[in-house]
């Protein structure tokens, strides 16, 4: 089974509005954490916003916060007010507390934000 | 600080030949991470270093990729023999420490190494 679902290949939005994209997630570990990843197009991969898995609160970072729905295992991304320069392909990961430093990605969203 | 580099940035090359990738971590990582990214998907984890050794190499592909940490530092990626499916963009990430405090052993990662097999 697939650790990591992202069900979007490619999203629009307009500039300003919110969107949210879509992280669902398969682990029987108690602990984990849910990583949010924007790739431009130079290849990078820029770290966004964090969840673990036993936190009481959504992440938020700036316009970014994680919405987490533990009995549901998803963990969506909600980028407020976006941006031109949020165009990118957008990757959803987790770790697993028994295998802490493997990284298991989603095939990515791609967001492409219009003026 | 400089973040994670890697070179080349693009390589081509014939089948059959022998390639090296290099990635240099940020200054004080002790963990090092290789992924490989296929067009159009996430990166695969294909091994991790906590030092000079590796921790972890249960995602290499088969015995024709081999990758080494000598002074724990710099890594570099060794595929022997190279076949068409191994091209990719090969990505490399370093982490603190690489023990278990979540948020702050946050893995950054290099722009990667565009590998074209011909």
């Amino acid at each position: 089974a697939q650790k990591i679902t992202q069900t979007q290949p490619g999203m629009f939005v307009q500039e300003k509005e919110a969107v949210t994209l879509d992280c669902t997630y398969d682990t029987s570990d108690p602990s984990y954490g849910l990583f949010w990843y924007k790739q431009p197009s130079s290849g990078e991969m820029i770290f966004l916003i964090y969840q673990g898995s036993y936190d009481q609160q959504n992440a938020t970072e700036g316009r970014y916060s994680l919405n987490f729905q533990k009995a549901r295992k998803s963990a969506n991304l909600v980028i407020s007010a976006s941006q031109l320069g949020d165009s990118a392909m957008y990757f959803c990961a987790m770790r697993e507390g028994n295998n802490f430093n493997k990284f298991y990605f989603g095939s990515g969203t791609k967001l492409n934000v219009k003026p | 600080g400089a973040g994670v580099s890697q070179t080349p940035s693009n390589k081509v090359t014939e089948k059959g030949k022998y390639v090296e990738l290099r990635c240099d971590p940020i200054s004080g990582h002790t963990a090092l991470y290789w992924y490989r990214q296929s067009l159009g998907q996430g990166p695969e984890f294909l091994i991790y270093f906590q030092g000079t050794g590796a921790a972890d190499d249960s995602g290499l592909p088969n015995d024709r990729f081999f990758a080494v940490r000598p002074e724990g530092s710099v890594s570099t990626l060794k595929i022997q023999r190279t076949e068409r499916g191994d091209s990719a963009v090969y990505l490399c990430a370093s982490s603190l420490t690489g023990t278990p405090r979540w948020q702050t052993d946050t893995q950054y990662f290099g722009p990667g190494t565009r590998l074209t097999v011909l």
